[in-house]
């Protein structure tokens, strides 16, 4: 069965310092990556997402992600962090083979510091 | 587009009653699924469905029912709450052809005492 596994429960960073999130997914055959992202109180909102071709790919706010199949890891990053950052950070798989359920990560909680 | 909606955001239960959790959507979104979000466990699949009439367990199923009669509701039942129970449920949807990105409502608060 897929897994997904979230490095780091609670990641606190400066404002302007770089975000780095890390996601690790076991499979043998790459499934489809996300990053939803929650904000306090809210439900999950869509960051970004590789389903094939290029391996970095381009979400929202200023995130990105690269897949890597040799390390089997879809770590998330921002050069830049900002106050409305803080949020939680769900990595997420979905076996192509599936109907499409979604296998999460049990979340990274990110602070940004002043 | 109200996108998905789901109703109550909060509820509080004793154990062994009974209630319904709505959710809908307007996006004529064939896939529809409810998950259960926990403290340090993220998300768990409790059932989900790929259209009107057809349903199918998640992860974890026990405890909930579900039916579909439309394209649009997809409600979840909880038979006899328990304090296990105690929750935050989000309902979502998607496309057929994109059912792996899905579109996610505010959430229900339950608690049950």
């Amino acid at each position: 069965a897929q897994s997904v596994t979230q490095l780091g429960s609670h990641v606190s960073v400066s404002e302007g310092a770089l975000v780095l999130l890390r996601c690790n997914y076991s499979s043998s055959v790459p499934p489809y990556l996300f990053w939803y992202v929650q904000y306090p109180n809210q439900g999950l909102q869509l960051l970004l997402k590789y389903t094939t071709g290029a391996t970095l790919v381009k979400g929202i706010n200023g995130f990105e992600a690269e897949f890597k199949k040799s390390e089997t890891s879809f770590h998330l990053t921002k050069p830049s962090a900002h106050m409305s950052d803080a949020a939680e950070y769900f990595c997420a798989v979905s076996d192509r083979g599936s109907q499409g359920n979604l296998i999460f990560g049990k979340g990274t909680k990110l602070s940004v510091k002043p | 587009n109200a996108g998905v909606t789901q109703t109550p955001k909060f509820q509080v239960l004793k154990t062994g009653q009974s209630m319904t959790l709505q959710c809908a959507q307007d996006m004529n979104h064939e896939y529809m699924s409810w998950y259960r979000q926990d403290p340090g466990m993220g998300l768990r699949l409790i059932h989900y469905s790929v259209g009107a009439g057809i349903t199918d367990q998640g992860e974890v199923p026990n405890g909930y029912n579900v039916s579909r009669s439309t394209t649009e509701d997809f409600p979840l039942r909880l038979l006899s709450a328990a304090p296990s129970q105690t929750s935050v449920y989000f309902c979502a949807s998607s496309y057929w052809g994109r059912r792996y990105e899905q579109f996610f409502g505010p959430g229900t608060r339950l608690t049950v005492l």
